[in-house]
């Protein structure tokens, strides 16, 4: 079974400059999820899908941070315009029900 | 915050030790749930406890819940170096909103 994947792995922008990151689910996963982790932190989630429904983005910088999954399976996760703190690695998992989540490898953003 | 807590925050132990670290949250949960993660395996599912289980074992690994004092503990049996990892708690509460702990640094010394 493939994993989760997402691209690119790795992404280096100015500050103000907008970024885009992709992730795959494993296919017939339901839920899929969008982690920010910085250094040394554990992940934060930045917003859950139910298919291409929101079940929660409490914890999303809504004013420069959007996400949007189109027919329930792929995913992007949007920063625009990008500040210097959101240097971090972004990290898709998608799960069946929300129990056991696979994660992918992670995007790791420097913003300079 | 809802975050959960690990303690200690880094531990060092020697090949074939056992190691505990431990979880502590703040509100009622469905579930919870300890990952590790490391450079080269990335972000791992290790094993799920529900709020009505006690205890639970998976090959080297035992998980304890206590509802009641709102905390976890993870028990790594026989360390082994490939064991050396950060280890995480994530908590599922009510409307299934999803929280990592601060983790717990584990170092396995051959």
């Amino acid at each position: 079974e493939a994993g989760v994947a997402q691209s690119p792995r790795y992404k280096i922008i100015e500050k103000r400059q907008s970024v885009a990151f992709w992730c795959n689910p494993i296919s017939g996963h339901a839920t899929l999820y969008w982690y920010q982790q910085i250094l040394g932190q554990g992940p934060k989630l930045l917003i859950q899908f139910q298919n291409n429904g929101v079940v929660d983005d409490s914890q999303l910088p809504k004013d420069r941070f959007s996400a949007e999954r189109l027919k329930g399976v792929d995913s992007t996760l949007k920063i625009q315009p990008a500040k210097l703190e959101d240097s971090a690695v972004y990290l898709c998992a998608s799960s069946i029900s929300t129990d056991t989540q696979y994660f992918g490898p992670g995007t790791r953003l420097t913003v300079l | 915050s809802q975050q959960g807590e690990e303690d200690p925050q880094a531990l060092s132990i020697q090949e074939g030790e056992n190691a505990t670290m431990n979880c502590s949250y703040k509100t009622s949960i469905n579930n919870l749930q300890w990952y590790r993660q490391n450079s080269g395996r990335g972000l791992v599912h290790l094993i799920l406890i529900r709020s009505n289980e006690r205890e639970k074992h998976s090959g080297r690994l035992r998980v304890t819940l206590d509802t009641s004092k709102k905390s976890s503990s993870l028990l790594i049996t026989a360390s082994r170096a490939a064991d050396t990892a950060s280890y995480f708690c994530a908590t599922d509460f009510p409307g299934n909103q999803f929280y990592f702990g601060t983790g717990t640094s584990l170092t396995v010394i051959p």
